[in-house]
């Protein structure tokens, strides 16, 4: 079964400066897509970024970058430019296309971000 | 485009009381998909359907646990005799079928179970 591993429960940066959130999988897929959703206090988790296995570059969405490892099973998040309105819980998630058409995401257990004014 | 929208935001109910949630899609997507949340975890899924079908449960979902999607837009999510352990946050998440990898998620019904 696939895991994700979100190791750093907390963390925060000053605003303005440069942050990496770390998350890691397992599987034995070689088809897969990878995403980093956020969720700000009391609000709807949103899409940040994703990334399709199959490609080798990495993805990036303005101020946010990732450093997608395959063979490492490493898919970390890079804000640049921190801002407060970054301040968030941060899941790293998993999917693969099933047989049933099922996307299902394993997510990881979050990352808590706070920018610091 | 309105997003996914979920009633009621909040619950509360005493051990024992039924309980349904309701989630409405982005209006073009043909899947849905419910999932849980409880404190300090990340989401874990529990349903997927596309359409009306459902087609995947998760063992999370007992045998007190039953979703429907009867006409293809609309879900409801109903819990029968609540218990302590079924109080969570209750998510439900929408994808189109020409970009199905992306789930966009509404903003969940939080339930607490006295």
């Amino acid at each position: 079964a696939q895991t994700v591993t979100q190791s750093q429960p907390e963390m925060s940066v000053q605003e303005a400066e440069t942050v990496t959130l770390s998350c890691t999988y397992d599987t034995s897929e070689n088809n897969y897509y990878l995403f980093w959703y956020k969720q700000p206090p009391s609000r709807q988790m949103i899409l940040v970024i994703r990334q399709e296995a199959y490609k080798q570059q990495n993805a990036t969405e303005n101020r946010f970058s990732v450093n997608f490892q395959k063979a490492a099973k490493s898919f970390s998040l890079k804000i640049s430019d921190s801002q407060l309105g970054d301040t968030a819980m941060y899941f790293c998630a998993f999917m693969k296309p099933s047989t049933s058409g099922t996307y299902k995401y394993i997510f990881g257990t979050g990352t808590r971000l706070k920018v610091l004014a | 485009d309105t997003g996914v929208s979920q009633n009621p935001r909040h619950k509360i109910t005493k051990r024992g009381q039924n309980v349904t949630f309701r989630c409405d899609p982005i209006s073009e997507h043909n899947r849905l998909y419910w999932y849980r949340q409880t404190l300090g975890q990340g989401p874990e899924f529990l349903t997927y359907f596309q359409n009306e079908a459902q087609l995947e449960k998760s063992r999370l979902l007992s045998d007190r646990f039953s979703a429907e999607r009867p006409k293809g837009s609309f879900s409801t999510l109903e819990i029968q005799r609540t218990e302590q352990g079924d109080s969570a946050m209750y998510l439900c998440a929408s994808s189109s079928p020409r970009g199905h990898e992306t789930q966009y998620f509404g903003p969940g019904t939080r339930l607490l179970v006295l």
